[in-house]
C-alpha cells in the first residue's frame, strides 16, 4: 500500500511569492491534515479538510490556505511567503469515515521543505 | 490550552530499555499517539493507545497511561543504534481532529 506522498520534496522561494505543496493521501482515507514544523517551534497543526470541506484551522493567518479536491487530493497554498514560513510542511492523512466510531491515526508523507531567501 | 511536554533529550547504549516519558493537560484526550521521525524524513507512528486503556505492548514498545496524572510513557526494549531518532508524543484533540505535539525526544543510541 503506498503511504502519504507529498510533492516537490523541496521548494525555493522568494519573500513574497506564493509556494503551493501538494499531497495525496493514502488510498482510502478521507481526510487529509497539514502541519508545519519550524526550527524551533515544533509541530503546529494548520488545516484539515475531509470529504472536500475545510473542517478545522489552526492559528495561522488566511495567507495560509488550501483545498481538497474529489479524489481526496489536497494542496496547501501560501500567499506572501515571509521568511519565517521556511520549513518542512508535513501532510497526514486518515481513513475518516467511521469518525465517532473508531479511531484511525494519521499517518505522514515524508514533508515538502520549503526555504525562504 | 493544551499542552503536551517532553524532555528534550535522552541517551542510552544499545541493548539497554529506552524510556521516554511525556505529559499532558487536555483530560479530554481520547488518543494518545507516539511517533518517531527519522533524520529528513516525515513521523512514522509507532503505536498508540485509548486513553480507556492503562497499557499497550507492541513487540520491543510498551506505552504506559496513567490518566490521573496525565503521563504518557514510551519504553523501548533491547534498544538498538537504528532507534535513534526523535520521538514524539502526541494527543488528539478532542473533535477538532488535530493532533498536539510535544517537542519531541532525541535518543541516543551508543554502541
Amino acid at each position: 500500500e503506498a503511504g502519504v506522498t507529498q510533492s516537490p520534496t523541496h521548494l525555493i522561494k522568494t519573500r513574497g511569492q506564493q509556494a503551493t505543496l501538494r499531497c495525496s493521501p493514502i488510498s482510502g482515507h478521507t481526510s487529509v491534515y497539514w502541519y508545519q514544523q519550524a526550527l524551533g517551534l515544533g509541530l503546529q497543526f494548520l488545516l484539515w479538510y475531509d470529504e472536500g470541506e475545510e473542517r478545522n484551522r489552526g492559528n495561522f493567518p488566511p495567507r495560509f490556505s488550501g483545498r481538497q479536491f474529489p479524489n481526496y487530493s489536497s494542496e496547501l497554498n501560501v500567499n506572501a511567503l515571509e521568511l519565517e514560513d521556511s520549513a518542512l510542511y508535513l501532510c497526514a492523512s486518515s481513513d475518516d469515515r467511521d469518525r465517532g466510531v473508531s479511531n484511525q491515526p494519521q499517518h505522514f508523507g515524508d514533508g515538502t521543505r520549503l526555504s525562504i531567501l | 490550552g493544551e499542552d503536551v511536554e517532553q524532555s528534550l533529550f535522552l541517551s542510552v547504549r544499545e541493548g539497554d530499555s529506552s524510556v521516554i516519558n511525556c505529559t499532558y493537560t487536555d483530560s479530554s484526550s481520547t488518543y494518545l499517539y507516539w511517533y518517531k521521525q527519522e533524520p529528513g524524513a516525515g513521523l512514522q507512528l509507532l503505536t498508540y493507545i485509548f486513553s480507556n486503556m492503562d497499557m499497550k505492548q507492541d513487540q520491543r514498545l510498551t506505552v504506559l497511561l496513567n490518566k490521573k496524572d496525565k503521563h504518557l510513557s514510551l519504553r523501548i526494549a533491547d534498544t538498538q543504534t537504528g532507534d535513534s531518532a526523535i520521538y514524539f508524543c502526541a494527543e488528539l484533540e478532542g473533535s477538532q481532529g488535530n493532533l498536539i505535539f510535544g517537542k519531541g525526544t532525541k535518543l541516543s543510541v551508543k554502541p
